[in-house]
Order: structure tokens, then C-alpha cells, then sequence
């Protein structure tokens, strides 16, 4: 079955704190993956893509296919990282269907 | 030039009654796509259109009936209302393919009383 799991709901640290949020999945074939972020009062967006192996706001995002994890990472958080962040996994079929974890909130306090 | 927009922004309503909720995409893409997130965050597709045709309808109750007139629009009907339709709904539109990014809407928030 295709089912992405992040397992904290609330993560919070301090500003210039290391940030990873976890997420694992199970998938058959070859994942895609993405993490999808929305801030307070805005629509969810893509924040970044497994394929693209780039960082964005100074997140990266590494796939391991061992541990099935696509945990999001981000050496110094800052106050504006607050917000609420899904992990997803294509659904494959060429459907353009995401099935998305429970979400993370990141509190990043001052 | 909102990229996918819905309307309303809210919606408040009494159980049993009937409301439309509109979705309208400018990206030019092929698929469009409705989510529903529960009172837990949970995010779980309900229906998805491709050129106006249905390709996925994730056992989501009768009540709810999606519609698409054209490509760039995906409406969403719900029947009989019930306190536990209510939930955020967002529209999403794309254009499948190797890791394509999917477009969100700001959000309905219906309020089922």
C-alpha cells in the first residue's frame, strides 16, 4: 500500500536550531517525492521535489531508498520557517495524484 | 492572475441543505483535482478531472458530486450536508507527468451547523 507517515505532529525549536522533519514512506515502484509547506494564511506550495536535489530557503530533502525515509532538513531555522509542512508521494499511473502525510507544524521561536 | 482559484473562501451552512463550491485554473493545465483536510491537518484527494473526464473518485460518499465543464474548471456539489463534511477543500490543478508540481487554491473552509 502507498502511505507516507510523518510521525511528529508539532516540531518546535529555537531560531538558528537545527530543523529535520521526519518522514518515511512505502511505495513499490520508484517514489517521487516532495515536500509541499503551507504558511499561515497562505495556499499549500511546493517547497521541493526529490528529483531536483536542490535546496530552497536553505531546506534540502535527501531520498533514501534503504530507510524509505525523505526527511527535510535545514541547518539554522529561522522565525519565518513556521509553518506547516507535508511530506508526499506521487501516486504513480501518471495521475498526478499526491497522497500526503499528516503534517508536520515547525514552531520556530525567537 | 491567481494561477487556481475557488470560491467561496468560507462557507457556513445548515446540515441537510445543498452548496456548490467553484474551482477556475489559468495555468493551462490538464488535470484538476479536489482535496479534502480534515480537522487533524489530514490532506486526502477525493476526485481528480483530465480534460473533463473522471480518473479518480476516492470512495467519497454519493452526496459529493464533482463537475467539470472545461479543463480549467472543477466544481464541487455536496448534497444533504452533514456536520462531518466540514473541513477545508482545496482545489489543486497539474500536469501529470515525472515529478510535476500540483497548484493549490487558497481553501474553502466549510463550516457544517
Amino acid at each position: 500500500a502507498q502511505r507516507v507517515t510523518q510521525p511528529e505532529k508539532l516540531l518546535s525549536v529555537f531560531k538558528g536550531a537545527p530543523v529535520e522533519l521526519k518522514c518515511n514512506y512505502s511505495y513499490s515502484g520508484s517514489p517521487e517525492l516532495f515536500w509541499y509547506v503551507q504558511y499561515s494564511r497562505q495556499r499549500l506550495q511546493l517547497l521541493l521535489r526529490h528529483i531536483s536535489r536542490e535546496s530552497i530557503k536553505g531546506f534540502t530533502a535527501d531520498l533514501n531508498k534503504g530507510e524509505t525515509s525523505f526527511h527535510l532538513k535545514k541547518p539554522f531555522a529561522q522565525e519565518e520557517d513556521s509553518a506547516m509542512y507535508y511530506c508526499a508521494l506521487s501516486g504513480g499511473s501518471n495521475t498526478g495524484k499526491l497522497i500526503f502525510g499528516q503534517g508536520t507544524t515547525l514552531q520556530v521561536k525567537p | 492572475d491567481t494561477a487556481v482559484s475557488q470560491t467561496p473562501k468560507y462557507l457556513v451552512t445548515q446540515m441537510g441543505n445543498d452548496k456548490s463550491i467553484k474551482c477556475e485554473q489559468n495555468l493551462g493545465h490538464d488535470t484538476m483535482y479536489w482535496y479534502k483536510q480534515d480537522s487533524k491537518k489530514f490532506l486526502k484527494i477525493m476526485f481528480s478531472y483530465n480534460n473533463k473526464e473522471l480518473i479518480i473518485n476516492e470512495t467519497v460518499p454519493n452526496r459529493f458530486s464533482p463537475k467539470s465543464p472545461d479543463k480549467a474548471h472543477l466544481n464541487l456539489h455536496i448534497n444533504s450536508l452533514e456536520l462531518g463534511d466540514s473541513a477545508v477543500y482545496f482545489c489543486a490543478s497539474s500536469t501529470p507527468g515525472v515529478n510535476t508540481e500540483a497548484f493549490f487554491g487558497q481553501g474553502t473552509r466549510l463550516t457544517v451547523v
